[in-house]
């Protein structure tokens, strides 16, 4: 059974203390491996793909790296605003009537402290 | 750019009473919307997906006559709670997948609808 598994639940940092959070996967055959953000009472905001083993994005303090088990989402120098959940999102091998659905992990609660 | 927008952002009804929320894919048009719905602390549930000009598909447990969802154009689509009952308040989100585009996998999220019954 396809499945995504986020940790830690909830994660508590002091500014400047730099983390990863794991997104680890099982899936048949990956098409693609998402990141998002959610702040309270907001929908996601689109963060990051990544398709292969290997490959890595960057935008701003927030790197995504891939594995071919799992994906980590470091963060470096975290601010207060930086507070959020993200969730990840993976694409597997079968098309679903090519609606292309995701599977959820249920989210990392990230908190900084100023 | 990929920008969805729902309508209302929040809204409050009396049981039995019917709600509809609006999402629009702003700058792009959308093959595909997906309906999810969220409960305090918990991640995205799936209830449906639904493609342009043609019926939605419903996740297993959602009562396709309790959510009615069209998806009339490729930057519309409406989900309508009919008679609605204090057990479906929550957070209604939409997403949205772009035509074509550069990332066919992507889907970009509305900021959700707050649903209240009481």
């Amino acid at each position: 059974e396809d499945q995504v598994t986020q940790s830690p639940e909830a994660l508590r940092l002091q500014e400047g203390e730099s983390s990863s959070l794991n997104c680890s996967y099982t899936v048949s055959g990956l098409r693609g491996l998402f990141w998002y953000r959610q702040d309270p009472g907001k929908g996601p905001e689109f963060l990051f793909t990544l398709y292969s083993a290997g490959e890595e994005k960057e935008k701003e303090r927030l790197k995504a790296t891939l594995t071919k088990k799992e994906s980590f989402l470091h963060i470096t120098a975290p601010k207060p605003e930086d507070s959020a959940t993200y969730l990840c999102a993976v694409q597997a091998g079968r098309e679903m009537d090519s609606n292309y659905q995701l599977i959820w992990g249920a989210g990392t609660k990230l908190i900084i402290k100023p | 750019g990929a920008v969805v927008s729902q309508h209302p952002s929040w809204v409050i009804c009396k049981s039995g009473t019917s709600v509809k929320i609006e999402c629009r894919s702003l700058d792009f048009q959308a093959t595909t919307m997906f309906w999810y719905r969220q409960f305090p602390k918990q991640s995205l549930m799936l209830m449906a997906t639904s493609n342009e000009g043609s019926k939605a598909t419903y996740e297993q447990g959602v009562e396709k006559d309790k959510f009615l969802i069209n998806h009339a154009s490729l930057t519309l689509s409406t989900l309508t709670v009919t008679s609605a009952h204090p057990e479906d308040s929550s957070f209604y989100i939409c997403s949205a997948r772009p035509l074509g585009g550069r990332v066919i996998y992507e889907q970009f999220f509305g900021p959700g609808t707050r649903l209240t019954v009481l």
